[in-house]
């Protein structure tokens, strides 16, 4: 197994339109996180799964995202009638539920830019 | 809520010893991590802290009060490919067990 994998790396898209980004896990690992990082801070959590089961959603997301992860495999990430503001690298990461530490390991992003 | 607090940016010298701080504040702690982001690239992790005292892998060391809510990331032997981003997280019953919230990170420039 190579690593988290997001596709694409880069998305260029219209103010208004919906965009989904997917993201493979580590195989064997069953939590997963989606992030969003815009440059010079550091990532904000935006959702994460275990397994399947989306245990929970930022408050600080609008219901414009949508977060799945069928068969507790590989996610998607959806944004709907994107806004400028959206413009930022979407992170995810996995990790074990491996107590007592929670070591994430990290995909490249997609980044995304709204014109 | 919780909050992290890290220097924006420090610099250093090949060679040098350099300490990294993170205060936080949060309730229910459980553990503060470390990770390095190369610009461009992901975010990797570099060592984790439950306990008081001072854990040590290679030329990173990372240390943990949790009376004083405060932790550090020591970087020794300081190489050019360490420039980089470096960013506590911290895990709490506040963010969720196994839930990293993220600091806003530290800017590490080395020069030659």
């Amino acid at each position: 197994d190579t690593g988290v994998s997001q596709n694409p790396r880069h998305k260029i898209t219209k103010r208004g339109q919906n965009v989904t980004f997917r993201c493979d896990p580590i195989s064997e690992h069953n939590r997963l996180y989606w992030y969003r990082q815009t440059l010079g801070q550091g990532p904000e959590f935006l959702t994460y799964f275990q397994n399947e089961a989306q245990l929970e959603k930022s408050r600080l997301l609008s219901d414009r995202f949508s977060a799945e992860r069928p068969k507790g495999s590989f996610s998607t990430l959806e944004i709907q009638r994107t806004e400028q503001g959206d413009s930022a690298m979407y992170l995810c990461a996995s990790s074990l539920i491996s107590p007592p530490r929670t070591e994430a390991f990290f995909g490249q992003g997609t980044r995304l830019t709204v014109v | 809520g919780q909050s992290l607090e890290q220097p924006s940016e420090v610099t250093a010298v090949e060679g040098a010893i350099v300490q990294i701080n993170c205060t936080y504040q949060t309730s229910g702690f459980y553990g503060l991590s470390w990770y390095q982001q190369h610009d461009g690239g992901a975010p990797t992790f570099l060592s984790y802290n439950a306990l008081d005292g001072l854990e040590e892998t290679g030329r990173f060391s990372s240390f943990l009060s949790r009376s004083d809510s405060y932790g550090y990331l020591l970087l020794q032997e300081l190489q050019m490919k360490d420039s980089a981003s470096y960013f506590c997280a911290v895990e709490s019953q506040d963010t969720g067990f196994q839930k990293l919230v993220f600091g806003t990170g530290t800017r590490l420039l080395v020069s030659p």
